[in-house]
């Protein structure tokens, strides 16, 4: 067990539809990461937070879009979805959210759209 | 062309050989060199952690790292059915928070 905890563990919907997934970081970490795992891309960065402000961003589609709450959990709000969206989404924490830093992985939430 | 290439395999190999998976990559920048270990789909957990070049050793596992090639390794010695996974490579270059660029994972299977 990481201690990063994401909920909900699996989410299906419709195409079009709006998702919001959660992720509560380890205690301690002040980063949180998201991270989108599909069979073709492979596991790939989304967005970066660090104590409530945005640090880094990948590839993250504009109907995405992330926040990282004062109590430093974070959220990853997925909108007009498609079924190319249907993906594991990883949240990972970290202390300070630099290079150095070993990212502890959540379990993931596993989205299907239909 | 990837920032980061990794065979995907699959990896079929008996109880007690050793293991070879490999990553190549493109940026320069790169300065921070890891290695994950996912089981069927879970979150990824850290196995190794190296900085710019040369070689770390932690029990049956040894990572290399040569920037001069662009290419990292990691070695498993005495491989056991338990170290069935996907290992993905993933590095970072420090300069963009934290942001890790992973490789594609090698599904490895260890046979009894």
């Amino acid at each position: 067990d990481s201690g990063v905890t994401q909920t909900p563990k699996h989410l299906i919907t419709a195409t079009g539809q709006r998702v919001t997934l959660r992720c509560s970081p380890r205690s301690g970490d002040l980063s949180v990461y998201w991270y989108q795992q599909s069979l073709d891309q492979g596991l790939q960065f989304l967005i970066q937070y660090y104590n409530g402000e945005e640090r880094a961003k990948g590839n993250i589609l504009e109907r995405f879009s992330a926040q990282q709450f004062p109590d430093l959990h974070s959220e990853l709000n997925l909108s007009s979805l498609e079924l190319g969206d249907s993906a594991l989404y990883f949240c990972a924490s970290s202390v300070v959210g630099v290079g150095t830093d070993t990212q502890y992985f959540g379990p993931g939430t596993r989205l299907t759209v239909l | 062309q990837k920032e980061v290439e990794q065979d995907p395999g699959p990896l079929s190999v008996p109880e007690g050989a050793i293991v070879s998976l490999n990553c190549t990559y493109s940026n320069s920048a790169f300065q921070y060199f890891m290695w994950y270990r996912q089981y069927s789909r879970k979150g990824p957990e850290l196995l190794m952690y190296t900085y710019s070049s040369g070689n770390k050793e932690d029990g049956r596992f040894t990572a290399q790292v040569d920037k001069s090639s662009k290419y990292i390794s990691l070695f498993i010695r005495d491989s056991q059915p338990s170290d069935s996974a996907t290992y993905l490579c993933a590095m970072s270059a420090g300069n963009q928070g934290g942001k890790l660029i992973f490789g594609q994972g090698t599904e490895l299977s260890v046979k009894p």
